[in-house]
């Protein structure tokens, strides 16, 4: 138990379905990520929030729309995906963001799998 | 951001062995992290080494950091099947991860 909560851990949606992802932590931090692994892929960093304000979108596809309504709570909203967008979308967060950002903290992942 | 290079990609050791994975980067550090995964589950952090620091040891986990060739590496000692996972290091504000060293201990 990490204190990183992700919902759901499996997900299987047609491209014309609209789901989203959802992530809680537990710990008090106040930067928070979304990160998508793919097979023989490094991690792909896409979105960071810290206090709530994005600092950092890695030129995401629009199909993919965060949204951060406090420091605790994180969401991937998904809809009009593609089959190559299936992967395992990790969120993290640490207690600040910055020079020294420490320790991560990851949830479990999500499993999607777009048909 | 940067992003950490590990190597080699695949390790595959007997129990009890050492194990030892290399990670390079390419500009200046405040620290240098490095992340384990069991297959298919969330990352979990294992050690973090400062740029002043040249050792760190943690358990069975030895992790060496030299700036001027930017590099470092992540010795476990005496290793188990329990220890069969993915090794990643990362570096930089926001984290950024290489694709990691898939270490395989065979009982």
């Amino acid at each position: 138990e990490t204190g990183v909560t992700q919902t759901p851990r499996h997900l299987v949606m047609g491209m014309t379905n609209k789901k989203s992802l959802k992530c809680e932590q537990h710990l008090g931090h106040n930067a928070m990520y979304w990160y998508k692994q793919s097979a023989k892929k490094p991690l792909e960093l896409m979105f960071v929030y810290n206090f709530k304000e994005q600092t950092e979108n890695n030129s995401v596809p629009s199909r993919f729309s965060p949204e951060c309504p406090n420091s605790s709570h994180l969401f991937l909203h998904l809809h009009t995906l593609q089959p190559e967008d299936s992967a395992l979308y990790l969120c993290a967060s640490s207690q600040r963001l910055g020079a020294n950002t420490g320790e991560l903290f990851f949830g479990e992942g999500s499993r999607l799998t777009v048909l | 951001s940067q992003q950490g290079e590990e190597d080699p990609q695949a390790l595959s050791i007997q129990e009890g062995e050492n194990a030892t994975m290399n990670c390079s980067y390419k500009t200046s550090i405040n620290n240098l992290q490095w992340y384990r995964q069991n297959s298919g589950r969330g990352l979990v952090h294992l050690i973090l080494i400062r740029s002043n620091e040249r050792e760190k040891h943690s358990g069975r986990l030895r992790v060496t950091l030299d700036t001027s060739k930017k590099s470092s590496s992540l010795l476990i000692t005496a290793s188990r099947a329990a220890d069969t996972a993915s090794y990643f290091c990362a570096t930089d504000t926001p984290l950024v991860f290489g694709k990691g060293t898939r270490l395989s201990v065979i009982a």
